[in-house]
Order: structure tokens, then sequence, then C-alpha cells
């Protein structure tokens, strides 16, 4: 498809881990990224990870890539009700930075 | 200041007249994006300039849009007669060296 592409909704119970799953379209990208927004906010990036790498940790998330799929997932540890936001993918196709629909995450206590 | 700066942070409009954003990027940024997000909406890339190329411009919805990078540094999204269907917030980003872009506060437009 032409389309970066994720589940729109995701709820969680506080404590839990939350996977955040994208498919993305170009087998060339060299970057893919997470990136965070709360309610009235522009973006924060949360983590990115180079092409040639399956998997990336940085303290509570996790980003595992599979190539051969065009497949990107976020995973969250311990997931706090802080985290309630709207979690972009995107791919850089020809420098410039595609991104999907986002995943409003919820987390309930 | 050390991000990435919008003004105006929200702008209201009406309809048929033209409205200028702009977007200060972090200082030595060479590459600087334009992106719209509506309402619940993912966003949508606009235009990319990337050091003294000519910008990608693939994105932009109509010649009503246009945008402007002067010295490398500063850039202005100008709509011109703007239409209702424009509301949205307009974020702007830039990217270093490195493969990190980050993105301002935005600008809230409303076109009434």
């Amino acid at each position: 498809g032409e389309d970066v592409e994720q589940s729109l909704f995701l709820s969680v119970r506080e404590g839990d881990s939350s996977v955040i799953n994208c498919t993305y379209t170009d087998s060339s990208s060299t970057y893919l990224y997470w990136y965070k927004q709360e309610p009235g906010a522009g973006l924060q990036l949360l983590t990115y990870i180079f092409s040639n790498m399956d998997m990336k940790q940085d303290q509570r998330l996790t980003v595992l890539l599979n190539k051969k799929d065009k497949h990107l997932s976020l995973r969250i540890a311990d997931t706090q009700t802080g985290d309630s936001a709207i979690y972009f993918c995107a791919e850089s196709k020809g420098g410039k930075l595609i991104f999907g629909q986002g995943t409003e995450l919820s987390v309930k206590p | 200041g050390a991000g990435v700066s919008q003004s105006p942070s929200n702008k209201v409009t009406e309809k048929g007249k033209d409205v200028e954003l702009r977007c200060d990027p972090i200082s030595g940024h060479t590459a600087l994006y334009w992106y719209r997000q509506s309402l619940g909406q993912g966003l949508e890339f606009l235009i990319y300039f990337q050091g003294n190329s000519a910008p990608d411009k693939s994105g932009l919805p109509s010649d009503r849009f246009s945008a402007e990078r002067t010295g490398g540094s500063v850039s202005t999204l100008t709509i011109q007669r703007t239409q209702q269907e424009d509301s949205a917030v307009y974020l702007c980003a830039s990217r270093g060296q490195g493969p990190e872009a980050f993105f301002g506060q935005g600008t809230r437009l409303t076109v009434v």
C-alpha cells in the first residue's frame, strides 16, 4: 500500500506492557521513528531505529523492526497513566518523513 | 532558543484572507519540514526544504499554499484566500546532520 498504517486505538491497564504496531511502505527507508503527542502539544521524538538494526532498547521502550515484512513495533514496559497519548510511527522517504495516522493509547488505572 | 519555534501559536482568520505562518528552526539545522494535522487526523506532509536544494513541494494541497525559506533558516508558510477546510494545526520540524527531526508546538489556524 501507499500509506504507513497503524491501528487507531489501544487500551491497557497500568503496569501492563503496551505494544503498538506499524507497517510501512518503503523498504529503502533508512530510519524509522516513533513520536508521542500529548493532547494539545506538538510531537515529541521518542526513539528511532536505523534500518540495519532489528531491535533497539531505551529504558522502558523497545523497538522491533522486521524489514522483510516492513513491520515496526514499539513496546512500552510497565505502562503508566502518563504514557496516555497518541503514538505516531514514521518512515524516512526521500528525505521527508511520512507518518501513520497515529495510535491512541489509553492507560487505565 | 533551543527548540523549533512557531508563530503565532493561534490564528483566527476570515475566509478569503491570506495568512502567514512562521517557523524558526533549530540553529544550524539544514532540513525543514511543514506538516498539517487536521482534527483527529495524522500528519499530512506539505513541503520539505533541504539546504540549498529545490524544495520538495509534492504535498502542497493547492496553489493557494506556498512556502519560502530565507537564508536557509526561517521559513514562512503562506495560505492565500483561506478556506474553512484549511483549519488545522500546522506543524514545522527541523533536522540537522543526524536522523532526529524535532517539531515545534504548531500554529492552530481557524478559518471562520
